[in-house]
């Protein structure tokens, strides 16, 4: 039972212009999002989140949209860089501690 | 400042085996998490201390694994009698709260653990 889904395993896009990652959710009790984006052979690095008593945040480059209707969220990389390659996971948390995470997206920015 | 610490990087055992293995939080952190991650699949929750109190083990896998801190800062993972399907990286995290949250959780590099 996949509490948190991301449906897309991959995805390119070229550099300038503007990545979307995807994620779902079943759990209603879900109170926080979370984005990391993760290296080869290193643990995740937090990324942005979200609380969902609102519906977008932004920190620089990075968006976050949560409509708590759709059970559903996603995250904006705009512009994209190539740097920026590299496995997104999307996680949520219950009253806090521990965090579900989706499958991951591989995301690969073309130069 | 320095930030979440495991070792070994790299663990190959032979089944049947026993493995530790360690994680250092960041310094001052109250929680302190441990997760499986299976090649393609994202992280899984196994266990959370809140200082020394193992407060919820619900994601352990079976009762080979069994997790530490027993002065609310470095914690063990030790996974007794190692099966093929123990292979996987455990990542273990840390926060600077306890109780409920919502708090960023900052990770380690993983181990990779190996079981042949």
């Amino acid at each position: 039972d996949q509490q948190v889904k991301q449906n897309s395993p991959s995805l390119s896009v070229q550099e300038g212009r503007i990545s979307i990652l995807n994620c779902d959710y079943t759990n209603s009790m879900f109170d926080y999002f979370l984005w990391y984006k993760k290296y080869p052979a290193e643990g995740p690095t937090f990324l942005i989140s979200i609380s969902s008593i609102k519906d977008k945040n932004e920190d620089g480059r990075f968006t976050v949209f949560l409509n708590k209707s759709a059970k559903h969220l996603s995250l904006h990389i705009v512009p994209s860089q190539p740097g920026d390659s590299a496995v997104y996971f999307c996680a949520a948390q219950a009253a806090g501690n521990k965090l579900t995470f989706g499958g991951g997206t591989r995301v690969l920015v073309k130069p | 400042g320095a930030g979440v610490s495991q070792s070994p990087r790299y663990k190959v055992a032979k089944r049947g085996q026993d493995v530790a293995l360690r994680c250092d939080p960041i310094s001052g952190h109250v929680s302190l998490f441990w997760y499986q991650q299976a090649l393609g699949q994202g992280p899984e929750f196994l266990t959370y201390f809140q200082n020394e109190a193992q407060l919820d083990k619900s994601g352990l896998p079976s009762d080979r694994f069994f997790a530490e801190r027993p002065e609310g800062s470095v914690s063990t993972l030790k996974i007794q009698r190692t099966q093929q399907e123990d292979s996987a990286v455990y990542l273990c995290a840390s926060s600077t709260e306890g109780g409920t949250g919502p708090y960023e959780q900052y990770f380690g590099p993983g181990t990779r653990l190996t079981v042949t």
